[in-house]
């Protein structure tokens, strides 16, 4: 069955350091997505991404944050200078189609430790 | 503004008893209600979905019906199994966004032998 996969599963970073998160999202899929939970907290939505270009993104995601889909088949997230609230477990999702469906497919997620 | 309730865990149940889990919502207008559940070690999976009024979603035994009147959409299975041990997500997508889901805090269900 084809999933969504993330890498690292792990990562441990120093404060002010550039982290990239990296997804495969389904083949066929066309609308990709960033959410993250901060432990104990809610899972959050970040960004949506279709057609080579952000669709919504939430107000947490600012400046510091940035999307590319660098070639057919990755999607990744970055953040330019990690700050400690960054830690969180990130998510990658993808879906065929967008409109209410609500039908995302996730990854198992990447744990992100900013110390 | 859009958010969800969920009930707090740990639900502890013990094997086929009755599981419900209560979900309320606020949005504006009528969004589309979800469940989903992540196995441990594994990314969230779509268990169920109701897009309007009255729908009821229902996969692997659970169901979930659409109450507006209520702002509601309440978990339940009837007979639960030890391989139902999970987090369970009640979301919503808001009527003005096709994008993003809006997850409620997730209950943990742990069912015993």
């Amino acid at each position: 069955e084809p999933e969504v996969t993330q890498t690292p599963s792990h990562q441990v970073t120093q404060m002010g350091q550039e982290v990239i998160l990296r997804c495969v999202p389904i083949s066929n899929h066309l609308y990709f997505y960033w959410y993250r939970q901060i432990l104990g907290q809610k899972v959050e939505f970040l960004v949506s991404f279709y057609n080579n270009e952000i669709s919504e993104k939430s107000e947490i995601f600012d400046d510091q944050f940035s999307v590319e889909r660098p070639d057919g088949s990755n999607f990744t997230l970055k953040i330019r200078s990690t700050k400690l609230e960054d830690s969180a477990m990130y998510f990658c999702a993808s879906s065929v189609a967008a409109r209410n469906t609500g039908e995302l497919f996730f990854g198992e997620g990447s744990r992100l430790t900013v110390l | 503004g859009n958010s969800v309730t969920q009930m707090e865990g740990p639900v502890t149940l013990s094997e086929e008893a009755f599981l419900t889990i209560n979900c309320t919502y606020t949005a504006t207008g009528y969004p589309s209600l979800f469940w989903y559940v992540q196995y441990p070690g594994e990314g969230l999976q779509l268990l169920l979905k109701a897009t309007k009024a009255d729908d009821k979603g229902s996969n692997k035994g659970f169901e979930a019906t659409y109450r507006k009147e209520t702002t509601s959409f309440h978990l339940e299975k009837g007979s639960v199994q030890v391989s139902d041990s999970a987090v369970y997500f009640c979301a919503l997508t808001p009527r003005d966004s096709s994008y993003k889901l809006i997850f409620g805090s997730g209950t943990r269900l742990l069912v015993r032998p």
